[in-house]
């Protein structure tokens, strides 16, 4: 079956340092998609990407997929203390709900 | 917007007690929805997979017998922690597709369960 991993697991950085987080997968991807989740929250959607070298930006988000559509990465630029949340991929390689996989996610922690 | 309506949102039960948690597509219907468990500071663990109609897919480790999954209609699923026990007490989530999107379209979460077993 598929594999996935997604790296660091946790992240530390200063207010301002940029941040990113890597979703890898074993088998080509159909898409990804990037949700985020605050502390006590619950998972809110952010992107989906399809098609592969897939460049997507949201103001200081960047979301990439690989030209092989088998990893993608979200960089923040200059974090900020709203930031901070576990930051975690959806991986889809096709086949009906079978073909769902999760990333275990990346807790970001920002100091000030 | 797609909402997903979770509850209740705490509970506190007895060791030995069973706990029902409810997940509803307020504004879709649901063919599939997903449960979660989250511990603190850790990151989602898929437990199953409901589907309205059938029987839930079960992850691997998860006793289907302890955590009762019924997703009786396109949008109600229920998740039921029998003979809850204190390491049971964690945060359960859910998650929904809209019936009319693929299977690859974004997923709307509830907004979990606290659960604490005394």
């Amino acid at each position: 079956g598929q594999q996935v991993m997604q790296i660091p697991q946790y992240q530390h950085v200063q207010e301002g340092e940029d941040f990113t987080t890597y979703c890898n997968s074993s088998t080509t991807l159909s898409n990804i998609q990037w949700y985020k989740q605050r502390p006590g929250g619950h998972p809110v959607f952010l992107i989906q990407l399809v098609k592969s070298g897939e460049v997507k930006k949201q103001k200081r988000l960047t979301f990439q997929f690989g030209e092989a559509k088998k990893n993608s990465s979200l960089h923040i630029t200059a974090t900020q203390t709203t930031d901070v949340g576990t930051y975690f991929c959806v991986m889809y390689s096709g086949g009906g709900a079978d073909g769902l996989t999760f990333g275990k996610g990346t807790h970001l922690i920002i100091h000030p | 917007g797609a909402v997903v309506s979770q509850h209740p949102s705490r509970v506190i039960c007895k060791s030995g007690t069973s706990v029902k948690i409810e997940c509803r597509s307020l504004d879709f219907q649901a063919t599939t929805m997903f449960w979660y468990r989250q511990f603190p500071k850790q990151s989602l663990m898929l437990m199953a997979t409901s589907n309205e109609g059938s029987k839930a897919t079960y992850e691997q480790g998860v006793e289907k017998d302890k955590f009762l999954i019924n997703h009786a209609s396109l949008t109600l699923s229920t998740l039921t922690v029998t003979s809850a026990h204190p390491e049971d007490s964690s945060f359960y989530i859910c998650s929904a597709r809209d019936r009319g999107t693929k299977f690859d379209s974004p997923l709307h979460f509830g907004n979990g369960t606290r659960l604490t077993v005394t």
